[in-house]
């Protein structure tokens, strides 16, 4: 499968634990986004790389939340001290693109997802 | 207020008949517009993708259409299938950014 993958696929956590979900994207994409989406509406962004920079956060992304791209391949992102209200699917997705600017046509590719719920 | 509205919020039809989706956007300065379809427990998955200058793209039984000059765009579904069921997102990009704005989805549910 060449496609987005995750990793994992759901985690149920207590309150103030730490977690971390992975992200492999497609090979030959640079760039990486991470979303999170509640029931019953779209995804929101969190974060985004191109290559291994991380070039913005979202202000949805705390002091508890950190993401890593270390190589410019897989992404990681960790919640600390999680909450319940950190509960949601955290989707990762990937794409090809050239240069910096916006407004690319370049599709995202998206991962399974993570489902994260909080007791 | 979301600068991507989609409506209905949900919808249910029988197989094989046909129903359409709506967006309306604030989205500016607009790139382009897509649809992605999203099964239960899944990530989303593109079905379309028409910048400024088009205003309507076939991928199979879906059928999107746009109008950039009333930033509206809809998402026809032929002959629906069972497997169609799912939540349909449109989205919507600047030019200036790479940021996407999501609308929340219509859930649609076909039934045999």
């Amino acid at each position: 499968d060449t496609g987005v993958s995750q990793d994992p696929r759901h985690k149920i956590t207590k309150r103030g634990q730490n977690v971390t979900f992975r992200c492999d994207p497609i090979s030959e994409h640079n760039r990486l986004y991470w979303y999170r989406q509640t029931l019953g509406q779209g995804p929101e962004f969190l974060t985004y790389f191109q290559n291994e920079a991380q070039l913005e956060k979202s202000r949805l992304l705390s002091d508890r939340f950190s993401a890593e791209r270390p190589k410019g391949s897989f992404s990681t992102l960790e919640i600390q001290r999680t909450e319940q209200g950190d509960s949601a699917m955290y989707l990762c997705a990937s794409s090809q693109g050239a240069g910096l600017a916006g407004g690319s046509t370049d599709t995202q590719y998206f991962g399974p997802g993570t489902r994260l719920t909080v007791l | 207020k979301n600068q991507v509205e989609q409506s209905p919020q949900s919808l249910i039809i029988l197989e094989g008949k046909n129903c359409t989706l709506q967006c309306n956007y604030t989205v500016s300065p607009f790139s382009n517009l897509r649809w992605y379809k999203q099964d239960t427990g899944r990530g989303p998955v593109s079905l379309t993708i028409m910048t400024f200058s088009e205003n309507t793209k076939s991928n199979g039984r879906y059928t999107a259409t746009l109008d950039a000059d009333t930033k509206q765009s809809s998402l026809h579904i032929t002959a629906s299938q069972l497997s169609d069921s799912a939540s349909y997102i449109c989205v919507v990009s600047r030019s200036n950014d790479y940021k996407l704005s999501f609308g929340a989805g219509t859930t649609v549910t076909v039934r045999a």
